[in-house]
């Protein structure tokens, strides 16, 4: 079991340009789920898919955050354009079921200056 | 509005004591409670959870209680070891046996584990 994997592990970008976090969940397992993490909000979730497809976009802040699943094995968050309020750490997390305890990737730094 | 509060920032205790986090929400609609462990650099790991049907849950050194009537949950760890060292998230949801999705989180408390 290799875990989620995420990537980058650090993705430092200036204002204005798009940027792409990346994500392979737990083989076998059909729920994925984005997060933030700030000082200020803390784990914050932005959107979860069940078996590819989204299920709740209502944390996703503003039209510049896009997220794609296009098949179980894979999955995007884009933000176009950056912000340096977009710094944050982002985890993919996956689980067996919707239900089931989340497993969390080591997450992505990203500064955007 | 915060409807799980972790209270305290940080806790700092002896090794082979007891570490007690606690952390307290708002919802009444709350029915299943978890803990994660969080490692610097590393993504939170599921440690434990409790659904409201319960008022314990015990898993090794690990034990959460759970308080309905004053929203309340916290998590004992028994005896405390330097590895214990992390940070530890409450979360809940409002909707046991569906998804994770509605899974809100408590800031965080930061455990020190002292040799």
């Amino acid at each position: 079991d290799a875990g989620v994997i995420q990537s980058p592990r650090h993705e430092v970008t200036e204002m204005g340009q798009e940027v792409t976090l990346r994500c392979k969940p737990i083989s076998g397992h059909n729920s994925l789920f984005w997060y933030r993490q700030t000082m200020m909000r803390g784990l914050e979730l932005l959107i979860y898919f069940n078996n590819n497809v989204p299920i709740d976009d209502s944390g996703m802040p503003e039209d510049r955050f896009s997220a794609k699943m296009p098949n179980a094995s894979f999955s995007t968050l884009k933000i176009q354009p950056s912000e340096p309020r977009d710094s944050a750490v982002y985890f993919c997390a996956s689980s067996q079921t919707a239900n089931s305890p989340l497993h969390f990737g080591n997450g992505t730094r990203l500064t955007v200056t | 509005d915060q409807q799980v509060k972790q209270n305290s920032p940080s806790l700092s205790v002896q090794e082979g004591r007891i570490s007690i986090l606690n952390c307290d929400y708002t919802n009444s609609m709350f029915d299943y409670f978890l803990w994660y462990k969080k490692y610097p650099a590393e993504g939170p790991t599921f440690l434990i959870s409790i659904s409201s049907i319960k008022d314990k849950n015990e898993d090794g050194r690990f034990t959460v209680f759970l308080n309905k009537s004053a929203k309340h949950l916290s998590l004992h760890i028994v005896p405390s070891q330097p590895g214990d060292s992390a940070v530890y998230f409450c979360a809940a949801s409002a909707n046991y046996g569906g998804s994770q999705g509605n899974l809100i989180f408590g800031k965080g408390t930061k455990l020190s584990v002292k040799p």
